[in-house]
């Protein structure tokens, strides 16, 4: 268990809706990363939140968006759902974007189908 | 642009010894991760290298040749729960993203 906790582990939906994906970091660490990854495409990387701030982007569509909060989880929102938005959805964080200190605890992931 | 490579697939059999290459070319270096997947599961972090050299743990060990873009992941000893995925992954030089390669599979048979 690496103390990062994602709701839910499982989505189904149809395309054209939006969903939202909940993130809690481990306790003590304020950055935050979400990751797709799709069998094709290997792990993306999103976007990254640092103690409540965007702080860099990544091949993140316009359709996706995301905030941290003062608490320090995160949500992605995916909107206009397409079914090559199928995917599972990872968020990690850290203690520190810099150097040794971004390893990445990695979340269980979830797992949107998009039908 | 930024570009990692793996190969895509490796097999090995149980208790020998195999080395996952990885070869970068990125915008700015800030250190190189080695993370392990197995199959619907979360990446777990083995190994960060960030001077040149070997960094041993255990049965892995992980090298870096920062003037080749060069870095292999070495696994002794296998064992058959060590097939999974074995992703390498380079952080820029500012620490705001950290690209992944799409992996290598290794299957390890008894």
């Amino acid at each position: 268990d690496s103390g990062v906790t994602q709701t839910p582990k499982h989505l189904i939906t149809a395309t054209g809706q939006r969903v939202t994906l909940r993130c809690s970091p481990r306790s003590g660490d304020l950055s935050v990363y979400w990751y797709q990854q799709s069998l094709d495409q290997g792990l993306q990387f999103l976007i990254q939140y640092y103690n409540g701030e965007e702080r860099a982007k990544g091949n993140i569509l316009e359709r996706f968006s995301a905030q941290q909060f003062p608490d320090l989880h995160s949500e992605l929102n995916l909107s206009s759902l397409e079914l090559g938005d199928s995917a599972l959805y990872f968020c990690a964080s850290s203690v520190d974007p810099s150097g040794r200190a971004n390893e990445q605890f990695f979340g269980p992931g979830t797992r949107l189908t998009v039908l | 642009g930024q570009n990692i490579d793996q190969p895509t697939e490796m097999t090995a059999t149980e208790g020998a010894i195999v080395q996952i290459n990885c070869t970068y070319q990125t915008s700015g270096f800030n250190g190189l991760f080695w993370y392990q997947q197995h199959a619907g599961e979360a990446p777990t972090f083995l190994s960060y290298n960030v001077l040149d050299g070997l960094e041993e743990k255990g049965r892995f060990s992980s090298f870096l040749s920062r003037s080749k873009g060069y870095s292999y992941l070495l696994l002794k000893e296998l064992q058959m729960k060590d097939s999974a995925s074995y992703l390498c992954a380079v952080l820029n030089q500012a620490g705001t993203a950290l690209i992944f390669g799409k992996g290598t599979t290794l299957s390890v048979s008894s």
